[in-house]
């Protein structure tokens, strides 16, 4: 999978906890990207970052936030979990803006 | 909002025969058009892609067709195989307010029957 690995791969946390995902890439692409899946809703695009602490909002952000210290590693960050979270978030990577994704396995994230 | 329409949700077909998923963006410009590919519990992987300045792109049995002032595309499937069976998403690179927004359809779930 081009070099992007993301963990946890399935996690099922309480609501109202924080939950931290981390993708992480070798392939040293300047853009990252997070994506959650969810049945009738295709891929929707959450945060992504352009550069080191370079990020930018979705079209759902809302309880959200990222973080990029190095190229290597992204992190997505539930601040306060809830039910309507719960999705399939992929993990997404690429050279330039218009170029080709490469998408991570995914971590199922079950919000109890 | 930047949107893309794809449809069917859903398609069954033979074996052998031709699966044909259509895409439609609305009032943006967008420089890059690829397809997605994805099975399940899998990420989507890159199956096909085509930029403006051409009309088709083929490569092995799947074909983009893209209708720029229809601002509609397609994704053909000919010779549909068992093993074609997956989600199938359509994407669009917008390039105002910046192209590093890949936008998705809503995926197409093909099932290619025996």
């Amino acid at each position: 999978d081009a070099g992007i690995t993301q963990s946890p791969r399935h996690k099922v946390t309480e609501t109202g906890t924080p939950v931290t995902l981390r993708c992480h890439q070798t392939e040293n692409h300047r853009y990252m990207y997070w994506y959650r899946q969810d049945p009738g809703h295709g891929l929707r695009l959450i945060h992504y970052s352009y550069g080191v602490k370079d990020t930018d909002k979705g079209e759902v952000s809302d309880g959200y936030s990222v973080s990029r210290s190095k190229t290597e590693d992204f992190l997505l960050t539930l601040e306060s979990a809830t039910s309507s979270q719960t999705s399939v978030y992929f993990c997404a990577i690429s050279w330039a803006g218009n170029t080709e994704a490469f998408f991570g396995q995914g971590t199922r994230l079950t919000v109890v | 909002q930047q949107q893309v329409k794809q449809s069917p949700q859903s398609l069954i077909v033979q074996k052998g025969g031709i699966s044909i998923i259509n895409c439609a963006y609305e009032n943006t410009a967008f420089d890059y058009f690829p397809w997605y590919q994805q099975f399940p519990g899998k990420g989507p992987a890159l199956l096909i892609a085509i930029r403006p300045d051409v009309s088709e792109k083929k490569e092995g049995r799947f074909t983009i067709s893209f209708n720029k002032s229809a601002k509609q595309f397609s994704l053909h499937i000919m010779d549909s195989q068992p093993g074609d069976s997956a989600t199938y998403f359509c994407a669009a690179y917008p390039t105002q307010g910046g192209s590093e927004k890949l936008v998705f359809g809503k995926g197409t779930k093909l099932t290619v029957n025996p």
